[in-house]
């Protein structure tokens, strides 16, 4: 299977954007389609982003994803940081039948 | 409005077997699969497998495989996961989660945003 990296923590300052990176180890970041998730503290963690930059209904357009073939990886790009965007990221993706998770990503908004 | 209840915490002793269920309401249940996710304590996110609600296909993880068993009961609307010969790498809280959609395939399966709270289940001798 193929591992996806992402950093383990990002930080700004409320109104600003921020990117949370997601590279794929092997194989086309294009050959399966990338998800997001968001997990605040305590919480379950919910859905944001559906193949690659399809946001599920409800989540503020703030929330936007990509994917870079050049850099083989995913982005989540959130615009306009608000406090309650404090929470864990994480990308994941298929690899034939086994869906992959990245590490996560601890987002802090100072 | 759609929900998703499971049950509740459990402890086992290495060895058990465990089952979670995940009742669903608000929806047809047969037209949405439910894939489990579970999280060990303080790490991230592992997919488990998946239970197409309308014919009961299933995918499981490679490295569960083995040791991991998903139902459906569609007369109660319930979702059932059970974990076989448990270890203390098991213990962890266990989500499950509605599709967004009738489909799942090897490159797209997306979630919706409806998941149940999660079961503890920790394993100790």
């Amino acid at each position: 299977n193929f591992i996806l990296t992402q950093p383990h923590s990002v930080s700004d300052s409320p109104g600003k954007t921020v990117t949370i990176s997601c590279t794929r180890s092997s194989g086309g970041i294009a050959s399966a389609y990338v998800q997001w998730y968001q997990q605040r503290p305590g919480s379950v963690p919910t859905t944001i982003i559906y193949e690659d930059k399809e946001r599920l209904s409800g989540v503020p357009d703030r929330f936007s994803g990509s994917i870079d073939r050049s850099s083989n990886s995913a982005s989540l790009t959130i615009s306009g940081l608000k406090t309650e965007d404090e929470a864990d990221y994480y990308c994941q993706s298929h690899d034939d039948n086994d869906w992959i998770f990245g590490g996560g990503t601890k987002l802090t908004v100072l | 409005q759609v929900q998703l209840a499971q049950s509740g915490a459990e402890v086992k002793k290495p060895g058990a077997s465990v089952r979670v269920s995940c009742k669903a309401s608000g929806y047809p249940f047969t037209r949405y699969g439910i894939t489990w996710v579970r999280q060990a304590p303080g790490q991230g996110l592992e997919w488990m497998g998946w239970i197409n609600g309308y014919n009961g296909d299933t995918r499981y993880a490679q490295k569960l495989q083995d040791r991991v068993t998903m139902t459906t009961d569609s007369s109660t609307s319930t979702a059932y996961m059970e974990v076989r010969s448990l270890t203390s790498g098991d213990t962890a809280i266990y989500y499950c989660a509605r599709w967004a959609s009738g489909y799942c395939s090897s490159t797209s399966c997306p979630l919706s945003g409806y998941w149940g709270q999660g079961t503890l289940v920790t394993v100790s001798s």
